[in-house]
């Protein structure tokens, strides 16, 4: 089946530095993937589309100079989140769709979990 | 817009006990339905899906959901639960031609007890 790996699993780091997470699908091309962030106990809210070689779609309230969002190639999509402060920190999880596919299912990745100090 | 509705925030039950754990959505044009697993501190993982065709779709591992379009519902089921069930739950929902995107609703905690 299709396998999305993420890289770091977990990273700890102080306010104001920058984080860069990696979403890459491992067996399939993907012409899109998915970032989302979820809060303890609550659900996966959308953050951003991201279609290769072109600009990231962001949802509302979603700050794109915050949360920077790179898909350079078919296989490999970033996050980097820029400025980190102690709100940022979160479980960030990619989710990637098959383009050989034709319906609509998403791959997920194990997700990041993020601290800010 | 679409929407997803899981009423229940936790479901506790007995091992070996039936479990039903329900979703409501809306949506004003036809809809692909999953439903996600998640164990702590991983990611999601698709248990079943419903594209179309048949209403009553399963899982290898004894799940099942039924797509009800008057009732709007696709509520996940298994007739008896084991210790390993135990995982939050997520119901989403795609809008056909909706370009992707899936709606979640806010999940449901299962938790089975000995």
């Amino acid at each position: 089946g299709a396998v999305v790996s993420q890289h770091p699993s977990r990273v700890i780091c102080k306010s104001g530095t920058s984080v860069k997470i990696e979403c890459r699908s491992l067996d399939f091309q993907a012409t899109t993937m998915f970032w989302y962030r979820q809060f303890p106990k609550k659900s996966l809210m959308l953050m951003a589309t991201s279609n290769e070689g072109s600009k990231a779609t962001y949802e509302q309230g979603v700050e794109k100079d915050k949360f920077l969002i790179n898909h350079a190639s078919l296989t490999l999509s970033t996050l980097t989140v820029t400025s980190a402060h102690p709100e940022d920190s979160s479980f960030y999880i990619c989710s990637a769709r098959d383009a050989r596919l034709a319906d609509n299912e998403q791959f997920f990745g194990p997700g990041t979990r993020l601290t800010v100090l | 817009a679409q929407s997803v509705t899981q009423l229940d925030s936790q479901v506790p039950v007995f091992e070996e006990a039936p479990v039903e754990l329900r979703c409501n959505y809306s949506s004003s044009v036809s809809v692909y339905l999953f439903w996600y697993v998640q164990y702590p501190n991983q990611g999601l993982q698709l248990l079943l899906k419903y594209l179309s065709g048949s209403t009553l779709v399963e899982s290898i591992n004894g799940f099942e959901a039924e797509f009800n379009k008057s009732q709007t519902s696709f509520h996940l089921r298994k007739p008896s639960v084991h210790i390993s069930d135990t995982a939050e739950y997520f119901c989403a929902v795609n809008e056909r031609g909706g370009g992707n995107k899936l709606t979640f609703g806010t999940g449901t905690q299962l938790k089975v007890e000995l």
